[in-house]
């Protein structure tokens, strides 16, 4: 079976400009999470969605960023406008609805010069 | 609030020898999971194992084992036999209160573990 695929693997951008990232989860997983990593915060949670409808996006850090899950196979973030503070690794997780476990996309390296 | 601890910022450890990995929690909610994932230089997360909080026995795959302490509130992760590749990041997560389904899980520090050949 095929894990969780992310686009683009690795994003520069200039400030300013709309950066979006894309993840696919695993079929069957119902459950799609948006993580952010950075060396001063670690690992933070941004957004959650349960059968495509967002639960929790207490993490989202501004109104610059957002989140759709249009179809059970297809999810998306995206910053507008970029900033450099916004340099991370971003991850997309999925999971069955009665499973515990997590499983990682490959993350999306994003460098905003 | 619920909350992970990883006091290890870092460890060296010989190959072959057994390591554990601290980790401690905070909730007040009866009903949690504990997991630990691994991430390696090249940045993926990989899990490893979990833990819930009913479970009477200690969860295993592997050579990963969980020593969990529930009065203690601690879930370390033992490694037997280490090797090279478990060269890496180790993080120690919990699931917060509610069902599995609508529940996030948040993150520890993590431990970068090193293993000496």
């Amino acid at each position: 079976d095929a894990g969780v695929i992310q686009s683009p693997r690795h994003e520069v951008t200039e400030m300013g400009q709309e950066v979006t990232l894309r993840c696919k989860p695993i079929s069957g997983h119902n459950s799609l999470f948006w993580y952010r990593q950075t060396m001063m915060r670690g690992l933070e949670l941004l957004i959650y969605f349960n059968n495509n409808v967002p639960i929790d996006d207490s993490g989202m850090p501004e109104d610059r960023f957002s989140a759709k899950m249009p179809n059970a196979s297809f999810s998306t973030l995206k910053i507008q406008p970029s900033e450099p503070r916004d340099s991370a690794v971003y991850f997309c997780a999925s999971k069955r609805t009665v499973q515990e476990t997590q499983y990682f996309g490959p993350g999306t390296r994003l460098l905003v010069l | 609030a619920q909350k992970i601890t990883q006091t290890q910022p870092g460890m060296f450890v010989q190959e072959k020898e057994a390591v554990t990995l601290d980790c401690t929690y905070d909730t007040s909610d009866p009903s949690y999971g504990l997991f630990w994932y691994k991430q390696p230089s090249s940045g993926e997360m990989i899990f490893l194992i979990y833990q819930g909080s009913y479970d009477q026995q200690n969860a295993t795959e592997g050579r990963y084992s969980l020593n969990f302490q529930k009065a203690r509130k601690s879930a370390n992760l033992v490694i037997s036999a280490s090797q090279l590749g478990d060269s890496a990041m180790y993080f120690c997560a919990m699931r917060e209160a509610g069902y599995s389904s609508a529940s996030k899980i948040i993150f520890g520090s993590g431990t970068r573990l090193s293993i000496r050949p």
